[in-house]
């Protein structure tokens, strides 16, 4: 069975400061990965995500996040803050080609302080 | 640029009564799912649809719910008979082709209040 973790159900950084969300995932097979993104009353939007190839993926909106396959994790960082970046983040795993759906973590409310 | 859409935005019902959710998934896609987010919960799969019939479930899939694409366009979410429990925020996804690599595309949600 597959699951995410997400550490820290609240982060609050100031703008212009780096933002690091955290995400560590089990899996029995090797996962893919993905960061969503939830702004208010909006649906949920593929941030990045890692299907195998660079282990360090570049999303949208400044993110990335690097796949560490020893740490079981799936951090996402974007080194500068910007007020549009609050939002909720959710982290998500899947096994290998088959088995399509995804589990989500619990998901990190993000909060920029101007 | 395409987008999944949700119909409505907010339903309250009363317990005991049948609510559909509707959902206009991306034209050319060929998969649909629906999940589910319990207010300060994870957001949960329910079920996977392709090809005129369901391909995975969850264990919250139960008898009360079913799916259905009635006419090509629209991807349907019934519950029979809504429980207090059912009230929480239904995702709709679609998905072009079959693998993982291809995404999945979320719509906005509906809230659903059961009292």
């Amino acid at each position: 069975a597959q699951s995410v973790t997400q550490l820290g159900s609240h982060v609050s950084v100031s703008e212009g400061a780096l933002v690091l969300l955290r995400c560590n995932y089990s899996s029995s097979v090797p996962p893919y990965l993905f960061w969503y993104v939830q702004y208010p009353n909006q649906g949920l939007q593929l941030l990045l995500k890692y299907t195998s190839a660079a282990t360090l993926v570049k999303g949208i909106n400044g993110f990335e996040a690097e796949f560490k396959k020893s740490e079981t994790s799936f951090h996402l960082t974007k080194p500068s803050a910007h007020m549009s970046d609050a939002a909720e983040y959710f982290c998500a795993v899947s096994e290998n080609f088959g088995n399509e759906k995804l589990t989500f973590g619990t998901g990190t409310r993000l909060t920029i302080i101007p | 640029e395409p987008e999944v859409t949700q119909t409505p935005s907010h339903q309250v019902t009363q317990m005991g009564q049948e609510v559909i959710l509707r959902c206009v998934p991306i034209s050319n896609h060929l998969y649909f799912y629906w999940y589910r987010q319990i207010l300060g919960q994870k957001v949960e799969f329910l079920v996977s649809f392709y090809n005129n019939e369901i391909s995975e479930k969850s264990e919250i899939f139960d008898d009360q719910f079913s799916v259905e694409r009635p006419d090509g366009s629209n991807f349907t979410l019934k519950i029979r008979s809504t429980k207090l429990e059912d009230s929480a925020m239904y995702f709709c996804a679609s998905r072009a082709t079959r693998g993982v690599v291809d995404t999945q595309y979320f719509g906005p949600g509906t809230r659903l209040t059961v009292l």
